[in-house]
């Protein structure tokens, strides 16, 4: 059964940091990996898709890497601000057509 | 593009009262939706995938005459509690995956925040 492990639990980092948050997946076997936010009370921001193909994908101050056989991806932030502040959850499908597995998210606050 | 709606965004009801929530797809057709539930400070987890025009399949553990889906059309399900109790109260959270779209991109909709007295 897939496991999704994100981690730290939590991370508070003065603005400006750059910033590097991880998810590691008990079976390398995906179809893909998702990175998403979520601020509180809200529904789910989808930041970025990595195929299981892919190695990366980038967006704005946003990079993801994806390394399927050791079962991890990261989350790259540049330049941190306190808008980023939410929680980053990360999830993957184990094939074409199959929900998504999520870990239980990293929460960040980006202090001024 | 790619907009899931869902409604209500929050509800209070009594104990032993019925809900329905629905999730739409507003620009695209999805042949499969899914559900889910978030406790506090917890993560998502599936309770069932529907597929439009058959039987929805539920995760082990989801009562499925508690939790019924509708996938009536390509553009809306919905997810009806029946008889809620105070352990319902939940944010429950409904994906779309878009028809014919390769990379099995999910969009989620905001979420109904379910509160049960």
């Amino acid at each position: 059964k897939q496991e999704v492990t994100q981690i730290p639990a939590a991370l508070s980092v003065p603005e400006g940091e750059n910033l590097v948050l991880n998810c590691s997946f008990t079976d390398s076997a995906i179809y893909n990996l998702q990175w998403f936010r979520q601020d509180p009370g809200k529904g789910l921001t989808s930041l970025l898709l990595i195929q299981s193909s892919q190695r990366e994908q980038t967006s704005g101050r946003l990079n993801a890497s994806l390394d399927k056989s050791s079962g991890r991806s990261t989350l790259y932030i540049a330049a941190s601000q306190p808008g980023d502040s939410a929680t980053y959850l990360c999830a993957v499908t184990g094939q074409a057509g199959t929900a998504l597995i999520f870990g239980k998210g990293t929460t960040l606050s980006v202090s001024s | 593009g790619a907009v899931v709606s869902q409604h209500p965004s929050w509800v209070i009801c009594k104990s032993g009262t019925s809900v329905k929530i629905e999730c739409r797809s507003l620009d695209f057709q999805a042949t499969t939706m899914f559900w889910y539930r978030q406790f506090p400070k917890q993560s998502l987890m599936l309770m069932a995938t529907s597929n439009e025009g058959s039987k929805a399949t539920y995760e082990q553990g989801v009562e499925k005459d508690k939790f019924l889906i509708n996938h009536a059309s390509l553009t809306l399900s919905t997810l009806t509690v029946t008889s809620a109790h105070p352990e319902d109260s939940s944010f429950y959270i409904c994906s779309a995956r878009e028809s014919g779209r390769a990379n099995n991109e999910q969009f989620f909709g905001p979420g109904t925040r379910l509160t049960v007295l």
